[in-house]
């Protein structure tokens, strides 16, 4: 198993639509967790952290469950801004080597 | 704000050349890193350095060398040049990345695309 899965979709919504991304990881040592967002050729940048069992930043939510090992990105009411590729980044036990999900690709139409 | 620089944007090689990625980052960050991204793996990364003086292999450090010049500026350098390190690589640095604060992040360079024929 790799150490972090995601769906490589691409997931294609309408605008208005709410949409869900999974990101299951392996090891169960990882504290907290990572939300980065890719535009097309651009470089990552952080749309949200999780430390505990989730947080909400406007349309965006992310959950954990540590049980399952799997983390969740919700986005509510999608905008045509929100196409981009979501990656899941997990620290399993140390800060300096993060493990980057492949990324789960999000195309929003009118 | 200029943030984290990298040099150059776009480079072709031939195999069994050289070059050097060059990043720098104004943010006066103590941590630097260099990664690859290639389609459907995500990003994995090279070589890192948590503090000026100190460099440490990543994942996958074979065919490359860094260089932690000062606080400011990291290279990656690549001495005989493989169409298998044909990839974007990015540079990143963070400061509070390991430190449990909670505005722990990495802040990345714009990439460099790469292609060795």
């Amino acid at each position: 198993r790799k150490e972090v899965e995601q769906d490589p979709g691409p997931f294609n919504v309408p605008e208005g639509a709410t949409v869900a991304f999974n990101c299951t990881y392996s090891n169960s040592a990882s504290q907290s967790f990572f939300w980065y967002r890719q535009d097309c050729r651009k470089e990552p940048k952080l749309l949200m952290s999780v430390y505990s069992s989730g947080n909400e930043d406007g349309r965006f939510t992310a959950q954990l469950n540590r049980a399952s090992q799997y983390i969740s990105l919700l986005i509510r009411d999608s905008k045509l801004s929100d196409s981009a590729t979501y990656l899941c980044v997990v620290p399993p036990g140390g800060y300096n080597k993060l493990i980057f999900g492949a990324g789960t690709r999000l195309a929003v139409h009118p | 704000n200029a943030g984290v620089t990298q040099t150059p944007k776009f480079q072709v090689l031939k195999t069994g050349q050289s070059m050097t990625l060059q990043c720098a980052q104004d943010m006066n960050h103590n941590s630097m890193y260099w990664y690859r991204q290639d389609p459907g793996m995500g990003l994995r990364l090279i070589y890192y350095s948590a503090s000026e003086g100190t460099t440490d292999k990543g994942e996958v450090p074979n065919g490359y060398n860094v260089s932690r010049l000062n606080k400011r500026e990291f290279s990656l350098r690549l001495e005989s040049a493989a169409p298998s390190q044909t990839s974007v690589y990015f540079c990143a640095s963070s400061d509070r990345f390991g430190t449990g604060a909670t505005n722990e992040k990495l802040f990345f360079g714009s990439g460099t695309q790469l292609s060795v024929l």
